[in-house]
């Protein structure tokens, strides 16, 4: 199994600032997913995030605006930049075991005023 | 129309009810998961399906393959079990070798006392 430490659990941001969320795993794992889910809407994946490489996004996201971090295989993190209303959602880090089983932080509330 | 289709999308029961919540996809799979996400957002695992039947206390998950469609009981529901559940899908497209996750819009269950 493993455990995220995701932070911060929430915050409220001010229109253009960015904020940086931070997922820390207990084991080394070699993928980690950034997942977004804005209000009454599913998980939609934003980027896979390998060790050692760039991040790979998804359409529709890019790394100007998610900027992805995975210094090693415990750690990453993902910054919301230039933040408008519409960033305010669920932000969720996840890894699966070399099971297939899926394992998610607990999710960062994201608020932009 | 969604690859990954849930229904119902809102189900009230009264505790003790049997409950039934149904998934249905259109892409090919290798694993399909079923995940509880309670109101402060974290996601848990409850089951990662290829065939068959699962059962993990008050909760058990069927998959049939040929018909892709598979159904996640809980008998003698309590208020506790009030949350919502999302069924995933691994499909065969890949994302650097790990196949992606595709998700449905979840059920939201609330269990009256």
């Amino acid at each position: 199994s493993a455990v995220i430490s995701q932070k911060p659990s929430r915050d409220i941001c001010q229109r253009g600032t960015s904020l940086t969320i931070q997922c820390q795993v207990d084991s080394q794992v070699t993928m980690m997913f950034w997942y977004r889910q804005q209000p009454g809407q599913s998980l939609t994946l934003i980027a896979t995030a390998n060790q050692g490489s760039e991040a790979t996004y998804e359409s529709g996201f890019v790394i100007d605006k998610f900027p992805i971090s995975r210094p090693n295989l415990t750690f990453s993190t993902l910054t919301v930049s230039n933040m408008s209303p519409e960033d305010s959602s669920i932000y969720l880090c996840s890894v699966s075991d070399r099971g297939g089983i899926q394992y998610f932080g607990a999710g960062t509330r994201l608020s932009v005023l | 129309k969604n690859e990954v289709e849930q229904s119902p999308q809102n189900l009230t029961a009264q505790e003790g009810e049997f409950i039934t919540i149904n998934c249905s996809y259109s892409v090919g799979i290798s694993a399909l998961h079923w995940l509880q996400q309670h109101p402060g957002g974290g996601i848990v695992s409850l089951f990662m399906l290829s065939s068959g039947k699962k059962k993990h206390g008050r909760l058990i998950a069927t998959i049939n393959i040929q018909e892709k469609h598979s159904s996640l009981h809980i008998t003698a529901s309590h208020p506790r079990d009030s949350a919502v559940y999302i069924c995933a899908v691994r499909s065969h497209e890949s994302i650097q070798g790990a196949q992606k996750l595709v998700f449905g819009q979840g059920t939201r269950l609330t269990i009256n006392p």
